[in-house]
């Protein structure tokens, strides 16, 4: 089993369209999660930190389900922008050494 | 914000010959920096550590002799791909912390290696 799993897709979704991703981890002792944005060919932006209490930035809201290992992120009224894939990624301390992370799921957002 | 700047950002190369990839932080000192690597679909794996003015922390099944890494200066990592073959073409990443120790990262635009 992967120690961060994401669903691959892609996700093909309308402009303006609500869209939620999953990721599960294996290692019960996490203690931060991440989603980054990762455009094609090029480097990761941290998009959003998960906080205990799910946490919204905007359009975007990050949730976390510690008993389920799970994190999830709700992007709503989809933007052409939005289209990127968009990797988990989980800490099992506060080192940076220690992040692991997901192989992403790809969105992209149709006109 | 905090910039990492990464050179060159492609690169192609011989079978055996050496490759040098640059990672700088511009706007702040990095007293430690990450190499990663990519392969296309996957996710971004750990090769090394990269401590200025000691010796980098290599991750279980990279090759330190292969990746050669020096963090000379508080600003600069260099990663070397070293007698490079087909099987090592791939993304590589570099990225550091702007507040030491912590876990988020700010990533240089990466440098994609085709080695023929």
């Amino acid at each position: 089993r992967k120690e961060v799993e994401q669903d691959p897709g892609p996700f093909n979704v309308p402009e303006g369209a609500t869209v939620a991703f999953n990721c599960t981890y294996s290692n019960s002792a996490s203690q931060s999660f991440f989603w980054y944005r990762q455009d094609c060919r090029k480097e990761p932006k941290l998009l959003m930190s998960v906080y205990s209490s799910g946490n919204e930035d905007g359009r975007f809201t990050a949730q976390l389900n510690r008993a389920s290992q799970y994190i999830s992120l709700l992007i709503r009224d989809s933007k052409l922008s939005d289209s990127a894939t968009y990797l988990c990624v989980v800490g099992a301390s506060g080192s940076a050494r220690q992040l692991t992370f997901g192989s992403g799921t790809q969105l992209t957002v149709l006109p | 914000g905090a910039v990492v700047s990464q050179h060159p950002s492609w690169v192609i190369c011989k079978s055996g010959t050496s490759v040098k990839i640059e990672c700088r932080s511009l706007d702040f000192q990095a007293t430690t920096m990450f190499w990663y690597r990519q392969f296309p679909k996957q996710s971004l794996m750990l090769m090394a550590t990269s401590n200025e003015g000691s010796k980098a922390t290599y991750e279980q099944g990279v090759e330190k002799d292969k990746f050669l890494i020096n963090h000379a200066s508080l600003t600069l990592s260099t990663l070397t791909v070293t007698s490079a073959h087909p099987e090592d073409s791939s993304f590589y990443i570099c990225s550091a912390s702007v507040y030491p120790g912590a876990n988020v990262l700010t990533f240089g635009a990466g440098s994609r290696l085709t080695v023929l």
